[in-house]
């Protein structure tokens, strides 16, 4: 079973740049999403819900579509410490909990 | 911001030693998970725990897991005989309601030698 996938990265970005992550996850019938973040060795953090009309906190957009089961992060005008791993988080992928995707490594750099 | 306590935030042991990995999940909550992850994997499920009981537990949380919650305020994690893949960072983390979102207490790194 394929689970939350997420394209690993790096992605290096500039300072100032908008980028965007995805996130694809294989259960139909998974009920919540979330985009963490984590910081090298410590742990995830809430960075957002993710909701089907979309929503928006500050610089970072999230974006949730059903049909093709794909999530998305935009986060613009990167900061140096926007630096960290997000991770695409489902829940109901495979039972009442969540489940991780691996994480997309972003550095920004100045 | 309330939040999630462990302790010790790092933890040596010998092969086939058991070790306790504590955590205080926040006190609102009702549901409380484990997780680990190994260095350079994904975080993984090990167990999930509501009104006193198991609620789900993964492949991983085998024989050599158990998970207690001994007081109001505390929830353990035992491993009793440790093997070397059993390093990993341990994470406890808490909720109010099932589908939302978990709070993750810092870590528990343990170092089977």
């Amino acid at each position: 079973r394929k689970e939350v996938e997420q394209d690993p990265g790096p992605f290096n970005v500039p300072e100032g740049a908008t980028v965007a992550f995805n996130c694809t996850y294989s259960n139909s019938a998974s009920q919540s999403f979330f985009w963490y973040r984590q910081d090298c060795r410590k742990e995830p953090k809430l960075l957002m819900s993710v909701y089907s009309s979309g929503n928006e906190d500050g610089r970072f957009t999230a974006q949730l579509n059903r049909a093709s089961q794909y999530i998305s992060l935009l986060i613009r005008d990167s900061k140096l410490s926007d630096s960290a791993t997000y991770l695409c988080v489902v829940y109901g992928e495979y039972g009442n909990k969540l489940v991780f995707g691996a994480g997309t490594i972003l550095r920004v750099k100045s | 911001e309330p939040e999630v306590t462990q302790t010790p935030s790092h933890q040596v042991t010998q092969m086939g030693q058991e070790v306790i990995l504590r955590c205080v999940p926040i006190s609102n909550h009702l549901y409380f998970y484990w997780y680990r992850q190994i260095l350079g994997q994904k975080v993984e499920f090990l167990v999930s725990f509501y009104n006193n009981e198991i609620s789900e537990k993964s492949e991983i949380f085998d024989d050599q897991f158990s998970v207690e919650r001994p007081d109001g305020s505390n929830f353990t994690l035992k491993i009793r005989s440790t093997k070397l893949e059993d390093s990993a960072m341990y994470f406890c983390a808490s909720s109010e309601w099932t589908e939302g979102g978990y709070t993750f207490g810092s870590g528990t790194r343990l170092t089977v030698v």
